[in-house]
C-alpha cells in the first residue's frame, strides 16, 4: 500500500522553539519535497530532496533546514520557529523526478505561537 | 520564473452538469501538466495528469485538454457528483532534460457541486 507518513499531525510551539516534522514513505521513492499551504498562496516548495544526502532548496527554504539520511525518510527543522511560519505543512514523494506522480502525506498543522 | 495561473478561484455548479478549470503556464519548456484534488481538511491527491506529446485525454469523467501554442490546459469533470466538491489544484513541470524535479502549483480552484 503505497503511502506517506507525517509525524506529527498537529503541533503547538512557542516562538523562538525549536520544531521538528518527520515524514515516512514506503515506496522507496528517490524524490521527497517539503511543501507549506497557507490561504490564498496555494502550496510553496520548501526543500527538495533527490536521494539520501542530497537536498536542495526550494522556492522559501529561509528559516527551514531539512535532513535526509535513510531514503525512506525526510525531516523538516525549523530552528527557533516563527509566527509566520505557522501553517499547514505536507511532505510528498515520487518516485524520481518532475513528471512522475507526487503522493502527499496528510500534513501537518503547526501553531507557532 | 514559471508561473502556473488558475483562472477560476471558485466555481459553483449543479450535480450532474459539466465543470471546466483553466490553467495557463508561461514557460515554454513545461511539458507535464498534472492535476491534484484537494477535499476539505484532507490532503491532496492525484488525479490526472497529461504530457506535451498529446492533446487531450481522458480518465473517466475527467478529461485534460492542452493547448501548447495558447500555453493552457483544463481540466474536465463529466457528470458531477456532491464527491466531485473540493479544490482542485493545476502543475506544470518541465521535461527530463533540465528537470529539477519541482512542480510548479496553480492557487486551486475550489468546486462546489449543488445536489
Amino acid at each position: 500500500d503505497m503511502k506517506v507518513t507525517q509525524m506529527p499531525r498537529y503541533l503547538i510551539k512557542r516562538m523562538g522553539e525549536n520544531v521538528l516534522l518527520e515524514c515516512g514513505q514506503d515506496m522507496s521513492h528517490e524524490t521527497m519535497y517539503w511543501y507549506r499551504q497557507d490561504p490564498g498562496l496555494g502550496l510553496q516548495l520548501i526543500y527538495i530532496s533527490y536521494d539520501v544526502d542530497s537536498n536542495s532548496e526550494g522556492d522559501i527554504p529561509k528559516g527551514y533546514r531539512v535532513s535526509r539520511k535513510k531514503r525512506e525518510h525526510f525531516s523538516l527543522i525549523l530552528d527557533s520557529a516563527k509566527t509566520n511560519q505557522t501553517s499547514v505543512y505536507f511532505c510528498a514523494s515520487s518516485l524520481g523526478g518532475g513528471q512522475d506522480t507526487q503522493y502527499f502525506g496528510p500534513g501537518t498543522r503547526l501553531l507557532v505561537l | 520564473g514559471e508561473k502556473v495561473e488558475q483562472h477560476e478561484s471558485t466555481l459553483s455548479v449543479r450535480e450532474g452538469d459539466s465543470a471546466v478549470i483553466n490553467c495557463t503556464y508561461t514557460d515554454t519548456a513545461s511539458s507535464y501538466f498534472p492535476w491534484y484534488k484537494q477535499e476539505a481538511g484532507k490532503s491532496l491527491h492525484f488525479v490526472i495528469d497529461i504530457r506535451s506529446n498529446v492533446d487531450r485525454k481522458q480518465s473517466q469523467r475527467l478529461i485534460v485538454l492542452l493547448d501548447k501554442k495558447a500555453k493552457r490546459f483544463s481540466l474536465h469533470i463529466t457528470a458531477t457528483q456532491p464527491e466531485d466538491s473540493a479544490i482542485y489544484f493545476c502543475a506544470a513541470s518541465k521535461g527530463i532534460t533540465g528537470n529539477t524535479g519541482k512542480l510548479i502549483f496553480g492557487l486551486g480552484t475550489t468546486l462546489q457541486v449543488q445536489p
